[in-house]
């Protein structure tokens, strides 16, 4: 099983619609979540930042953290097809130095 | 600002060679960590460097190397290339170690090995 499952997707949906995606995890330990969005033959860019259980609001981004659960989701407000991209779940131990990845969720924004 | 630059972009190597990669931090980062992305595995993490010393090393076998300099510039080495390993190394960088910042990515370098 790996440490930090996400489906591959791909998620469709209609311009406008709430993108939503999420990831599990398996290890208690991880305390610092990232989402990141990476475009085709592009770098990973960040998207959201946190530590701690609840909810990060930014812009039309937001982030919830179930500690409780170990799971994970990102909320994509009035998607627009410039959203079209691979997301990825980053998660990380308090005292570890690496990223752990979820495999990524295709989303296709459709005009 | 700047962001992370990764050289060079593109890269077709024969097995058996070997390659070096470079990745210059975001002005004021110390931490430069060096992920693998394949189709098959994903983002995988190979190491991490801080103040010019490795502090974590993931899964890979001894033909991955890599060292910071003191301008915080990192480098890494692949000797002896196999076939597999074809994929986008992508290096990050963070003001301070990981986790207690955000990581920014570079555009990665694409390396073809045939």
């Amino acid at each position: 099983q790996k440490e930090v499952e996400q489906d591959p997707g791909p998620l469709s949906v209609p311009e406008g619609a709430i993108v939503s995606l999420n990831c599990t995890y398996s290890n208690s330990a991880f305390q610092y979540f990232m989402w990141y969005r990476q475009y085709s033959r592009k770098g990973p860019e960040l998207l959201m930042y946190t530590y701690s259980s609840g909810n990060k609001e930014d812009g039309r981004f937001t982030a919830q953290v179930d500690k409780s659960s170990k799971y994970i989701s990102l909320f994509i407000r009035d998607s627009q097809p410039s959203d079209s991209a691979t997301y990825l779940c980053a998660i990380a131990q308090a005292a570890g130095n690496k990223l752990t990845f979820g495999g990524g969720t295709r989303v296709l924004v459709k005009p | 600002k700047a962001g992370v630059t990764q050289t060079p972009r593109y890269l077709i190597k024969t097995r058996g060679q070997q390659v070096t990669l470079s990745c210059s931090p975001i002005s004021g980062h110390r931490s430069v960590s060096w992920y693998q992305q394949t189709p098959g595995q994903g983002l995988q993490f190979l190491f991490e460097y801080f103040s010019e010393t490795q502090r974590n090393k993931g899964n890979f076998p001894g033909r991955f190397s890599g060292r910071q300099f003191s301008n915080s510039r990192s480098e890494m080495n692949v000797s002896t290339l196999e076939l597999g390993d074809s994929a986008l190394y992508l290096c990050a960088s963070s003001l301070v170690q990981l986790p207690n910042t955000e990581a920014f990515f570079g555009q990665g370098t694409r390396l073809t090995v045939v």
